[in-house]
């Protein structure tokens, strides 16, 4: 089993630019979240999804968009991006909400 | 809403030594509390949650409610220990962790 996967692992991007970060498990779980995680700032919610065919805002949703594909994929969308979106950003998974979560490698993002 | 303190950033111990990561929150439900930990070049994993109650690498963690409490322990650190530990709580039912801002630690020879 892989577990989490998410490409790309790096990505550099100009202002204005959009791009779709995707995440994906073979778990079977059906919960499915989207973090980004900055210096001293820890781990911060951006969209979840509780099961397929819901998605849900978190902390921090402002600039991004999300979509629950299918029970395995849960991408997230950056229409235009902006420097105050370099950060990390992890995909975790769980069996249901209230399980522990599964975390991906991560996607390093830098918008210059 | 609910809130998640890890007051110290950084955390340094001797191989051996005593160590204690400190994690507070804020709930007015019954929160289900948990500690995560990143290694160098790993992804995040869990590493305990408080309602197994098990003991993990040495590590436990017990939940005090009346000071909102659940710091992380272990009696003798060793140096494979070392690596960033984040306190995350769900809130009950709405599938929504919140997580401390993590402590580093660092465990010296």
């Amino acid at each position: 089993n892989a577990g989490v996967t998410q490409t790309p692992k790096f990505q550099v991007l100009k202002t204005g630019q959009s791009m779709t970060l995707q995440c994906a498990q073979d778990m079977n779980h059906n919960s499915m979240y989207w973090y980004r995680q900055d210096p001293g700032m820890g781990l911060r919610l951006i969209y979840y999804s509780a099961s397929e065919g819901t998605t849900d805002k978190g902390e921090v949703p402002n600039g991004y968009n999300v979509s629950r594909l299918n029970k395995r994929e849960f991408s997230l969308r950056l229409e235009s991006a902006a420097p105050s979106q370099t950060s990390v950003y992890f995909c975790a998974s769980s069996y249901r909400d209230y399980n522990e979560q599964f975390f991906g490698p991560g996607t390093r993002l830098t918008v210059l | 809403a609910q809130r998640v303190t890890q007051p110290e950033k950084l955390l340094s111990v001797f191989k051996g030594a005593p160590v204690e990561l400190k994690c507070n929150y804020s709930y007015s439900g019954s929160p289900e509390l948990f500690w995560y930990v990143q290694y160098s070049r790993q992804r995040l994993q869990l590493l305990l949650r408080h309602i197994s109650r098990e003991s993990i690498k040495g590590f436990t963690a017990d939940l005090n409610k009346g000071e909102t409490s659940f710091h992380l322990k272990k009696p003798f650190a060793q140096e494979e220990d070392s690596a960033m530990y984040y306190c995350a709580l769900l809130k009950s039912g709405a599938g929504k962790s919140t997580f401390g801002d993590g402590t580093t630690l660092t465990v010296k020879p």
